[in-house]
């Protein structure tokens, strides 16, 4: 159980155009959802807090109209990188908050390469 | 915020050695969790950990909150261990449950 799929896995676009990543929780809902981003061996670092019905929450740094985050359901979040440039391209990981009052784990998704040209 | 330190930043070891990875973190925890991200990037959860004791097959681990720090334990140690092991924790009263990662430690087991 607690499976989170992304999509794409791999993703190439041109300089300027937009780009749509999306989160899953295959087997369970979530009310909230992570982001983070993570540069060649480097650690991971959070973008955004993603909660269903309401609007994301950004971190320090992270530009809300550059990555633009939709909690839709309890089982999809979205990641839009708009207008990306070079400095864009990064592996970029989501996460689900599984269980009840009280229980924390995160599940992660198998992450999003992203090579903007 | 929380700080989290791993240690060692590297490990190199021999097929079938034992090896301890530590966490050592600023501030009260709620949540622990060590992963493990394979060449392909995914991080696979290892444990949920904010306090004790768990094992599970070769893998065990460990939290003393009140000392702030977590250790994780392989023993045999395979070549399919090979990759970066990530801890992160929740501090205590922050909101929506949000993890901050240690920079890693990456262990390379040789045949």
């Amino acid at each position: 159980g607690a499976v989170v799929s992304q999509h794409p896995s791999r993703v190439i676009c041109k300089s300027g155009t937009s780009v749509k990543i999306e989160c899953r929780s295959l087997d369970f809902q979530a009310t909230t959802m992570f982001w983070y981003r993570q540069f060649p061996k480097k650690s991971l670092m959070l973008m955004a807090t993603s909660n269903e019905g309401s609007k994301a929450t950004y971190e320090q740094g992270v530009e809300k109209d550059k990555f633009l985050i939709n909690h839709a359901s309890l089982t999809l979040s979205t990641l839009t990188v708009t207008s990306a440039h070079p400095e864009d391209s990064s592996f970029y990981i989501c996460s689900a908050r599984a269980g009840g009052r009280g229980y924390n784990e995160q599940f992660f998704g198998p992450g999003t390469r992203l090579t903007v040209l | 915020g929380i700080q989290v330190e791993q240690s060692p930043p590297d490990l190199i070891l021999q097929e079938g050695a034992n090896s301890t990875l530590r966490c050592n973190f600023s501030d009260s925890v709620n949540n622990l969790q060590w992963f493990h991200q394979n060449p392909w990037g995914q991080l696979i959860n290892l444990f949920y950990i904010p306090s004790g004791t768990k094992q599970n097959g070769r893998l065990s681990a460990t939290t003393v909150a009140t000392e702030r720090y977590s250790l994780l334990y392989i023993s045999s140690s395979q070549t399919t261990d090979s990759g970066v092991y990530f801890c992160a924790v929740r501090a205590g009263g922050t909101s929506y449950g949000k993890l901050t990662f240690g920079q890693g430690t990456i262990l390379t087991v040789h045949p």
